[in-house]
């Protein structure tokens, strides 16, 4: 069965640095999404990505977030400058055509920042 | 907008007893729900699905959740809990235009043996 890949399943980097998390979603999708799920506590919502360009985002995705699916299979997300607080679980997900309603969601990139 | 809540933050019950989790959601749109499951430190996997066919929904490992309009819910049940079942449970409702998810707090299920 397709399924959604994530790497690196772990990244440490030190405050201030930049990271990019990548994902690899299920190939005829078209509707790819980040949420973050710091520990403890829920899953949020960062980004929706249609069409290559940002449907919608979340107060969470300021500037120092960007996203990014530079060629047909990859999806990308990317953390300018890491701060403490962005050490969380990030999960990629995709969604088939419009019309379609399950997402499908990776295995996660546990990204710590020190 | 859309939320969900989930009505228990803790359900502990003994193995080989049933199991109900409790969630109630506020959709603008018809909604699809979902639960997912998350064991300690690995991903989210799709228990069941609803959107808006039959109001009673099996999923996997013998799970299911019935939705009822009138109550705004979709709880989870299953009637013999096991082992393998201790984990964390999240109801998720999701804009069917836009697809995205949002999720409830969780609830976590502990199952004594």
């Amino acid at each position: 069965e397709p399924e959604v890949t994530q790497t690196p399943s772990h990244q440490v980097t030190q405050m201030g640095q930049e990271v990019i998390l990548r994902c690899v979603p299920i190939s005829n999708h078209l509707y790819f999404y980040w949420y973050r799920q710091i520990l403890g506590q829920k899953v949020e919502f960062l980004v929706s990505f249609y069409n290559n360009e940002i449907s919608e985002k979340s107060e969470i995705f300021d500037d120092q977030f960007s996203v990014e699916r530079p060629d047909g299979s990859n999806f990308t997300l990317k953390i300018r400058s890491t701060k403490l607080e962005d050490s969380a679980m990030y999960f990629c997900a995709s969604r088939g055509p419009w019309g379609t309603d399950t997402q499908y969601f990776g295995p996660g990139t546990r990204l710590t920042v020190l | 907008a859309q939320s969900v809540t989930q009505l228990d933050s803790h359900v502990s019950v003994s193995e080989g007893t049933p199991v109900l989790l409790r969630c109630n959601y506020s959709s603008s749109y018809s909604p699809s729900l979902f639960w997912y499951v998350q064991h300690p430190n690995k991903g989210l996997q799709l228990l069941l699905k609803y959107t808006s066919a039959a109001t009673l929904v099996k999923g996997i490992n013998g799970f299911e959740a019935e939705f009822k309009k009138s109550e705004t819910s979709f709880h989870l049940t299953k009637p013999s809990a096991h082992m393998s079942d201790a984990a964390e449970y999240f109801c998720v409702v999701s804009d069917p235009i836009a697809g995205k998810s949002t999720f409830g707090d969780g609830t976590t299920l502990t199952v004594k043996p």
